[in-house]
């Protein structure tokens, strides 16, 4: 079963505007990261946030946590036409961790 | 370094033939996984491993076979191809168990007939 749900499953925006995309998930998590993936490639890791933060950022990136909500989002700032991709949530539960994936959001920027 | 490895890239099978997907990796982890990934439901977990000779299994084990000999290499066999198992197989591998950061190969394209 999905742990993790990703909205909006499609996002197109122009450079330079920000996008936001959103997690949500079910059972309490030890930590939740995020991944993109470009066409026809594999998957790579941006950035891990633990269940104890509540916000992190990584150049243009910022993630946030909410362990209440259980929710988190990625904000991807001034975004490029190279940041189209998939972006995917992965949790990590506390009970008998390992990584569960959502089933993405897909960003197309236009230049 | 090469990071993780899978080979092959694409394979068309028939329906009933069984073959192996390789995936070796070269940065000494512990923790390697294997996902298959289909439009609409994300990633979902096969069978992991979390050291030589331990594995388990994931979300949707049915139909796949692993082994972990040397904890470089941990290859995923498809006993009796279905046309159920046409997707594309990512092979990752983590320094920090399960939960940690996964590093992923390109992928296996897999079709069955």
């Amino acid at each position: 079963s999905q742990q993790g749900e990703e909205d909006p499953q499609a996002l197109s925006i122009q450079e330079g505007e920000n996008a936001t995309m959103n997690c949500s998930y079910k059972t309490s998590i030890n930590n939740l990261q995020w991944y993109r993936q470009n066409s026809g490639r594999g998957l790579v890791h941006l950035i891990l946030i633990r269940s104890n933060e509540r916000e992190k950022h990584s150049g243009r990136l910022r993630v946030t946590l909410d362990t209440s909500k259980k929710s988190s989002s990625l904000l991807i700032t001034a975004s490029r036409a190279a940041d189209t991709a998939s972006y995917f949530c992965a949790t990590a539960r506390s009970q008998g961790g390992k990584l569960i994936f959502g089933q993405g959001t897909e960003l197309s920027v236009k230049p | 370094n090469a990071g993780v490895t899978q080979t092959p890239k694409f394979q068309v099978l028939k329906t009933g033939q069984s073959m192996t997907l390789q995936c070796a990796q070269d940065m000494n982890h512990e923790y390697m996984s294997w996902y298959r990934q289909d439009p609409g439901m994300g990633l979902r977990l096969i069978h992991y491993s979390v050291g030589a000779g331990i594995t388990d299994q994931g979300e949707v084990p049915n139909g796949y076979n692993v082994s972990r000999s040397t904890t470089e290499d941990f290859p995923l066999r498809l006993l009796s191809a279905a046309p159920s198992q046409t997707s594309v197989y990512f092979c990752a591998s983590s320094r920090d168990r399960a939960t940690g950061e996964l590093f992923f190969g390109e992928g296996s394209r897999l079709t069955v007939l």
